[in-house]
């Protein structure tokens, strides 16, 4: 089955630090790849998302290219700020359908 | 627009005891999910609602879980008997269409500890 598994955390950064978070996947077909983030005491909002190969989702500096080669889907920022702290979760959906399958969640905190 | 909206918000109960969860979705919004989280993973589906037939309850332990969606818009999530192990943040989400993909709204969570 439909599988994504992403980096354990806690990523502890300074402010202003390059942020890379990994994720790859297991799908058949072709999915829509998804970065949700937990902001604390929040619920799940859409951070950004890619529905086909090579695109590029992006949204409030954060990005993620979509890569069927590498089945990647690795959330990156360049200069973080102390409220990007928050978990974030990598997700899939299949290509006939809208059932989304989560990654574990990492769990990034920035310092100032 | 008013978000997906969830009660209670927090529930504390001994296992054994019965336990039901609500879930008002987003309007017209006719997909509706039930997730279960628990600390320190990530969501997992237990049962999808388009309008008011269940698309997917593969993961439901339905033993112990059930839920409705009578009208095609409220839904229902009920544990009876609870267990330890379903101590949980219990989101809900709808979602709509949105060109090739459908874009998932979620609630803020009932968090539900079973002592």
């Amino acid at each position: 089955g439909d599988s994504v598994t992403q980096m354990e955390g806690p990523v502890t950064l300074s402010e202003e630090a390059f942020l890379t978070i990994n994720c790859t996947y297991t799908a058949t077909g072709y999915p829509s790849l998804f970065w949700y983030v937990q902001y604390p005491g929040e619920g799940l909002q859409l951070l950004l998302k890619a529905t086909k190969a090579d695109d590029k989702g992006s949204n409030k500096g954060f990005e993620a290219t979509y890569r069927k080669e590498t089945t990647s889907f690795h959330l990156e920022k360049g200069s973080v700020q102390v409220s990007d702290s928050a978990v974030y979760f990598c997700a899939l959906s299949p290509a006939a359908g809208n059932k989304l399958t989560f990654g574990g969640g990492t769990r990034v905190l920035v310092k100032p | 627009e008013a978000g997906v909206a969830q009660s209670p918000r927090y529930k504390i109960i001994e296992k054994r005891q019965s336990v039901a969860f609500w879930c008002n979705p987003i309007s017209g919004h006719a997909t509706l999910y039930w997730y279960q989280q628990i600390l320190g993973q990530g969501p997992k589906l237990l049962i999808q609602f388009q309008n008011n037939g269940v698309v997917d309850d593969s993961q439901l332990p339905k033993d112990r879980f059930s839920a409705e969606r009578l009208k095609g818009v409220d839904s229902t999530l009920k544990i009876q008997p609870a267990k330890l192990e379903d101590s949980a943040v219990y989101l809900c989400a709808s979602s709509v269409e949105q060109g090739a993909t459908y874009e998932q709204y979620f609630g803020p969570g009932t968090r539900l500890t079973v002592t």
